[in-house]
C-alpha cells in the first residue's frame, strides 16, 4: 500500500513564526503536491513539484514555499505564519503521467496559527 | 479557467440511495474521480471513470458520466452511516499531473 505521512497532524504556532511542514512518501512516486482545505473551499493548490529540486506554483502559492530535496520528502514553508494560514494542509503523492493520475493523500495536518 | 462544482451538503435516510453531483469545465479532462474524506482524516480514492465511459459500477457505487453536460455523478446504493463522509469531485487536467477538486459535499446519514 502506498503511504503518505505527514509530520504533524495537529500544530499550533504564533504570528510571524517560520513554520515547517513535512510530508514523505515510500513509493517512489514522481510528483508531490501540497493542499490547503478550508470549509466550501474545497482543496486548493499550494505548490507542487514533479521531480528532485523541481518545483511549481498552484493556485494559491502567496506566502509559502516549498522545498525538494529528496524524492520521497516534501516540504512546505510558511515564512511568517499569518492567521489567515489557519487551515488544514494536505499532502499527495502520484506517480507521473502515465499512470491515471491518481493522488493518494497523508492524513493532514491542522495548522492553528494565533 | 477549470471549476469543479458541488452542493455542499446531502441528507440521506439509512438504506436509502445517495446521489452526489458534480459539474466541470474542462471538456479535455481524461480522468474524473470521486474521493471519500472521513473525519480527521486525508482523502481516499473511491472510484474513477476514464472520460470515454459513460458509466462505471462497482459493489455499492454507480458513477454516470454525461461529457455533453460536463455532469459527473455518484450513487451510493443501501447508504449506510459509515458512509457519513465528504465526498469530492475531481477533474485530471490534460497535459498536466494536476488534479482540480471541487468543493466537497457533505454526506450525513440519519437512522
Amino acid at each position: 500500500d502506498v503511504k503518505v505521512t505527514q509530520s504533524s497532524r495537529y500544530l499550533v504556532k504564533r504570528t510571524g513564526e517560520k513554520v515547517f511542514l513535512e510530508c514523505v512518501q515510500d513509493m517512489d512516486h514522481e510528483n508531490m503536491f501540497w493542499y490547503r482545505q478550508d470549509p466550501g473551499l474545497g482543496l486548493r493548490l499550494i505548490y507542487f513539484s514533479y521531480d528532485v529540486k523541481m518545483k511549481e506554483k498552484g493556485d494559491i502559492p502567496e506566502g509559502y514555499s516549498v522545498s525538494r530535496e529528496k524524492k520521497e520528502r516534501f516540504s512546505l514553508i510558511l515564512e511568517s505564519a499569518s492567521t489567515n494560514q489557519t487551515s488544514m494542509y494536505l499532502c499527495a503523492s502520484s506517480l507521473d503521467s502515465a499512470s491515471s493520475y491518481e493522488q493518494y493523500f497523508g492524513p493532514g495536518t491542522r495548522l492553528t496559527v494565533t | 479557467g477549470e471549476d469543479v462544482e458541488q452542493s455542499l451538503f446531502l441528507s440521506v435516510r439509512e438504506g436509502d440511495s445517495s446521489v452526489i453531483n458534480c459539474t466541470y469545465t474542462d471538456s479535455s479532462s481524461t480522468y474524473l474521480y470521486w474521493y471519500k474524506q472521513e473525519p480527521g482524516a486525508g482523502l481516499q480514492l473511491l472510484t474513477y471513470i476514464f472520460s470515454n465511459m459513460d458509466m462505471k459500477q462497482d459493489q455499492r457505487l454507480t458513477v454516470l458520466l454525461n461529457k455533453k453536460d460536463k455532469h459527473l455523478s455518484l450513487r451510493i446504493a443501501d447508504t449506510q452511516t459509515g458512509d457519513s463522509a465528504i465526498y469530492f469531485c475531481a477533474e485530471s487536467i490534460r497535459s498536466t499531473d494536476k488534479l482540480i477538486f471541487g468543493t466537497g459535499t457533505r454526506l450525513q446519514v440519519f437512522p
